[in-house]
């Protein structure tokens, strides 16, 4: 069965940093491009980062302007998310999605992690 | 990197049909057959209904479906049930592995 475990989220306040973490497994991680996207409290989803199977191919939201960085462990079966200078507007649920053999669709996602940036 | 734009809330009775709509622009909808529509209850993840346009993957019922005309995609819903009930998101390939997605419509089963 396909699982993506997210976790890491949490309470920082602002200006903060923040690390979070989407293990995987059930599947052939090493073969699959993955996803972040973020939910606001309330509101819809947003795309947030892409990174291909072997890292060679890396994406970032335009409104994230250098704050993010994306990376994975294709050893360890795991996605991170470096989140740096966190702001308000960064609160959300974050979510890792599989992208499909296809290459065209989020086919698995995780439980999604709650970040919280507040003072 | 714009949102494509939803309704915020369609409605339909027990039975009945609706169709929700998400437009972008040629860079994104009307450029690639890449359009996915999920199905989201409150508090779960997102679920996806429809790919590439008019794919459905195993275990969705064909009650749902999916077009595209240009720059607009569509998804129908027939024989409205109470389960239906949650938000719906569109989701298009932008190029250069970078998606982008509606802001949501809220289907309201009366």
């Amino acid at each position: 069965e396909v699982q993506l475990v997210e976790s890491g989220g949490g309470l920082v306040k602002p200006g903060g940093s923040l690390r979070l973490s989407c293990a995987a497994s059930g599947f052939t991680f090493s073969s699959y491009s993955i996803n972040w996207v973020r939910q606001a409290p309330g509101k819809g989803l947003e795309w947030v980062s892409s990174i291909s199977s072997s890292s060679s191919f890396i994406y970032y939201a335009d409104s994230l302007k250098g704050r993010f960085t994306i990376s994975r462990d294709n050893a360890k079966n795991s996605l991170y998310l470096q989140m740096n200078s966190l702001s308000a507007e960064d609160t959300a649920v974050y979510y890792c999605a599989r992208v499909s053999a296809t290459g065209t669709t989020y086919d698995y996602w995780g439980q999604g992690t709650l970040v919280t940036v507040s003072s | 990197q714009s949102a494509l734009t939803q309704p915020r809330s369609v409605s339909g009775s027990p039975g009945q049909s609706v169709t929700i709509s998400c437009t972008g622009t040629s860079s994104d909808v009307g450029g690639y057959n890449y359009v996915s529509w999920y199905q989201q209850h409150p508090g779960k993840a997102p679920k996806v209904l429809i790919y590439d346009v008019t794919k459905r993957p195993s275990g969705v019922p064909d009650r749902f479906s999916g077009s595209k005309s240009g720059n607009t995609a569509s998804l129908t819903i027939s024989g409205l049930q109470a389960e239906d009930e949650a938000d719906y998101y569109c989701c298009s390939y932008a190029g250069s592995y970078t998606w982008v997605f509606g802001g949501g419509t809220k289907l309201t089963v009366l």
